[in-house]
């Protein structure tokens, strides 16, 4: 079965400068989650995005923006890196049913190094 | 959002239950108790969700207190494959999970 789809998988990057990580959620799937896990943290909620309209906020920085696109893919942008934004990011996708948010599919995450 | 208590660590020899307890003393009626796994370098992975009454899955049995202010999560025959940090999440609604600190649970073989 399809699952979510992270790239890239790994990334460097230098202070200050920008990086984008992709997700490509799980098909018919209608929403799409951010995450941060910083080393030996836990999972921090960023964003979320709801038939491509953004749902809720979490502790994103206002250095970072995202998106979901017409095919439901999403992007996290982040500019200005700083060392502490080094972490695991994760992409997580799910299908509403009723109340319920559903079970959300983590991606294996991308791995950003800010040097 | 609830607040969650779990134990940091426990530790449970191969192949017998664990049981993973977890107070969410301030849940509101509607909110959904979610529990969620890590393991070692991995996203992430759904375990069992439950409202009221207690529920069984491939993967795990979830009990619920009558007055919903505590949940167990119980792996009837632990493995190695199991070592992994456990979180229980009450939800309320849509609402995104928000990840305590969990349980770390270890198996000894």
């Amino acid at each position: 079965a399809a699952g979510v789809i992270q790239s890239p998988r790994h990334l460097i990057k230098e202070k200050r400068e920008t990086a984008t990580l992709k997700c490509y959620p799980i098909p018919r799937h209608d929403t799409v989650y951010w995450y941060q896990q910083g080393p030996g943290q836990d999972p921090q909620f960023l964003i979320s995005f709801y038939e491509k309209m953004q749902s809720d906020k979490g502790s994103i920085p206002d250095r970072f923006s995202a998106q979901q696109f017409s095919d439901y893919h999403s992007e996290l942008n982040m500019s200005s890196l700083e060392l502490g934004d080094s972490a695991l990011y994760f992409c997580a996708s799910s299908l509403r049913t009723g109340r319920w948010a559903g079970e959300l599919f983590f991606g294996e995450g991308s791995r950003l190094t800010v040097l | 959002d609830a607040k969650t208590t779990q134990p940091n660590s426990m530790e449970s020899n191969e192949e017998e239950p664990v049981h993973l307890p977890c107070n969410h003393s301030t849940i509101s009626g509607t909110d959904y108790i979610h529990w969620y796994r890590q393991l070692p370098s991995q996203g992430p992975e759904y375990v069992i969700h439950g409202l009221t009454s207690n529920v069984n899955n491939r993967m795990a049995s979830l009990a619920i207190a009558e007055d919903r202010k505590s949940s167990t999560l119980i792996l009837h025959r632990a493995t190695l494959r199991d070592a992994a940090v456990y979180y229980c999440i009450p939800q309320l609604g849509n609402t995104p999970l928000v990840f305590g600190k969990g349980t770390r649970l270890s198996v000894i073989a």
